[in-house]
């Protein structure tokens, strides 16, 4: 029972670039998220989906772009990296009705130089 | 605003010594409480769900409770492999099905010496 698989687990890249993270589910989970991970601030909600192709802004979506097509799949991508957006990244799933838990994946580590 | 507020912000404990760790709370309208042990390089692993005043949930060592302001996760007994960041969050309520916001305490940082 695979569950939350993101990837890769550490990136390293530049000022600039694009980069995308993945998150794959095996649950069919309706609802999936992403958060960023920072000492000092906790666990931020950067985007969330409710179900493919309904996706919404959190609390710190600017810089980062997100897509549902598939229920399985919540890709995130830093359209433009900066060094604030070095983080650990997670995504999260639950089940549908609304007061469900979210399940957490490992953690994409993401450096940005 | 929904806050969230954990303390201590970290406890050392000896193994065998039974503590309890905070979480105090103001949402507008709960829907749940959940715990989280976190594990240095891990994601949060979910404990419990908590979802109204006087509820109690229980596995192995840990008990978590709920009163209308704070949760508190009860520890007795740890052992070492106890160690980690536990977390606590609060589900607003957003009405029927839809899952409203999720708001994260800082954690407690619990280390158990043998």
């Amino acid at each position: 029972d695979a569950g939350i698989t993101q990837s890769p687990r550490y990136k390293i890249t530049e000022t600039g670039r694009q980069v995308t993270l993945m998150c794959h589910q095996t649950w069919s989970h309706s609802y999936m998220f992403w958060y960023r991970q920072d000492l000092g601030h906790g666990l931020r909600l950067i985007y969330y989906s409710a179900a493919a192709d309904i996706t919404d802004k959190g609390e710190v979506p600017d810089g980062y772009v997100v897509s549902r097509s598939k229920t399985e799949n919540f890709p995130l991508t830093l359209e433009s990296a900066t060094r604030s957006q070095t983080s650990v990244y997670f995504c999260a799933t639950a089940a549908a009705g609304g007061h469900q838990p979210q399940h957490f994946g490992d953690g994409t580590r993401l450096s940005i130089l | 605003e929904d806050q969230v507020t954990q303390s201590p912000e970290a406890l050392r404990l000896q193994e065998g010594e039974s503590s309890s760790l905070n979480c105090s709370y103001t949402v507008s309208g709960l829907r749940g409480l959940f715990w989280y042990r976190q594990d240095p390089g891990k994601g949060p692993e979910f404990l419990f769900t908590l979802y109204s005043a006087g509820e109690e949930k229980e596995k192995e060592r840990l008990k978590a409770t709920l009163t209308k302001k704070e949760s508190f996760l009860h520890i007795t007994a740890p052992k070492p492999e106890d160690s980690a960041t536990y977390l606590c969050a609060v589900l607003r309520n957003a009405g029927g099905t839809s899952y409203g916001k999720l708001t994260f305490g800082q954690g407690t940082i619990l280390t158990v010496h043998p």
